[in-house]
């Protein structure tokens, strides 16, 4: 959706490196969303925040870390921990206080080789 | 623990008839449910959403029915088009509180066939 900007569009690392995704809002919505989609897996929630300074594990958190220093960014770093790191990354916003509606960015395909 | 299912991976219809997509949960918190449309490679799109104090809600072709009691809601297309071509993910959510976040469904790809 417009106002969700997810950079780069396509990565490839090599295995036991760490890679960090972007993902930038000029909506000034507070909360701030990563999923990751596998063939046949749906989107998993990877971390989520709702505030600048705080965030939450999801569902699936073990080798990934992320920061929200700022309302607008909120990078994701794939690290050489992450056992299966290939997939698409999906960064998503949602303003809370007008709906519950969460909106994605376009994503970004992460191949480790 | 799977909490929102979809049990059918694929549908087919012709062009022009009724699209009719399926989702389950389990957990009973839920009280906020979307649909959205996803493309190869791109981010998913929000089609319709619908809060558990209502059983129906329509936008366009799109129509989503819940059902509480069964846990169970469905997403209508009348009529199906070839561009309405996609997988398609139901969401549910816990409204209220300070940890939002969306529980999906596996998708289902829908073919609509000219």
């Amino acid at each position: 959706d417009g106002g969700i900007t997810q950079s780069p569009k396509y990565l490839f690392r090599k295995e036991g490196q760490n890679v960090t995704l972007s993902c930038e809002q000029n909506l000034n919505h507070d909360a701030m969303y990563w999923y990751r989609q596998d063939p046949g897996q749906g989107l998993r929630l990877i971390y989520y925040s709702q505030i600048v300074n705080d965030f939450q594990k999801g569902d699936i958190a073990e080798g990934y870390s992320v920061s929200r220093e700022k309302k607008e960014s909120f990078p994701l770093t794939v690290t050489s921990a992450q056992k299966n790191p290939t997939a698409f990354y999906l960064c998503a916003i949602a303003d809370r206080t007008s709906s519950d509606t969460i909106y994605f960015g376009e994503g970004s395909w992460l191949t480790v080789v | 623990d799977q909490q929102v299912k979809q049990n059918s991976p694929s549908l087919s219809v012709q062009e022009g008839r009724i699209s009719i997509l399926n989702c389950d949960y389990t957990n009973s918190m839920f009280d906020y449910f979307l649909w959205y449309k996803k493309y190869p490679a791109e981010g998913p799109t929000f089609l319709i959403s619908i809060s558990s104090i209502k059983d129906k809600n329509e936008d366009g072709r799109f129509t989503v029915f819940l059902n509480k009691s069964a846990k169970h809601l469905s997403l209508h297309i009348v009529p199906s088009q070839p561009g309405d071509s996609a997988v398609y993910f139901c969401a549910a959510s816990v409204r209220g509180g300070s940890n939002y976040k969306l529980t999906f469904g596996k998708g289902t790809l829908l073919t609509v066939n000219p």
